[in-house]
């Protein structure tokens, strides 16, 4: 299974927002309502942010929501804080009744 | 508090098999609600799913490693396990055990700290 496509790295000023896509197929992303979202600090584990496309997790802050259109999924990010810079991936289930993940996004805040 | 620790070998020689264990706390793996699974990240690159288990011993496996996994549950310990034989250094990761938000249709939600697998001889 190909790993789902998304744009190496994104950046943005505090305050302002960004948007990372996700782009799959019509057998994973296209087909399901069942993309997540992590959030990644390095040497740190995966921060499940966002899943089934649009709900957060308890404790994860309103900044973070998610859409998707066709075969991609995005993950708006507003109100930019320092502390966003990570690592963002994500996944999704496929019709191989399995799960796949993204290549991953570095966010920079200028 | 639920929490999940990774355990097993830093090291693996070429051709040998990795085994490792993960050891759930603050919550049983017998539970009728959640799925387990594993998950594996090469030095400086993305995430990939291997496979995941229900108490039952219901498996799902990443169709492109499913030949070399194997991955099994001790619900007397509390534990669960990841077996990939034919090691090599494509396989050298961070490999994650994780507690999935619910049954098999939900993402992977709690994980452990991860545990670094170097293969080499």
């Amino acid at each position: 299974q190909s790993a789902l496509t998304q744009p190496a790295s994104v950046s943005g000023s505090p305050g302002q927002s960004i948007t990372i896509s996700c782009t799959g197929t019509s057998r994973d992303i296209g087909g399901y309502n069942y993309v997540s979202w992590y959030q990644q600090y390095p040497g740190k584990a995966p921060k499940l942010m966002l899943y089934e496309v649009t709900y957060r997790p308890s404790g994860v802050s309103d900044r973070f929501s998610g859409s998707k259109s066709g075969n991609t999924a995005s993950l708006t990010i507003s109100g930019l804080q320092p502390e966003d810079e990570a690592d963002y991936y994500c996944n999704s289930y496929t019709s191989s009744s399995s799960w796949v993940f993204g290549g991953g996004t570095k966010l920079t805040v200028l | 508090q639920l929490q999940l620790q990774e355990s097993g070998p830093g090291l693996v020689k070429p051709s040998e098999t990795l085994s490792l264990t993960c050891t759930v706390s603050g919550g049983s793996i017998s539970s009728r609600s959640y799925y387990w699974g594993w998950i594996r990240q090469p030095p400086g690159k993305g995430l990939e799913w291997i496979g995941s288990i229900f108490y039952s011993g219901s498996t799902y496996y990443n169709p492109s490693l499913k030949s070399r996994v194997t991955i099994s549950v001790d619900t007397s310990k509390n534990q669960f396990s990841l077996r990939l034989n034919a090691m090599t250094a494509a396989d050298t990761a961070v490999y994650y055990c994780a507690r999935h938000l619910g049954l098999w249709l939900t993402t992977l939600h709690y994980w452990g700290q991860g545990t670094l697998v170097t293969v080499s001889s």
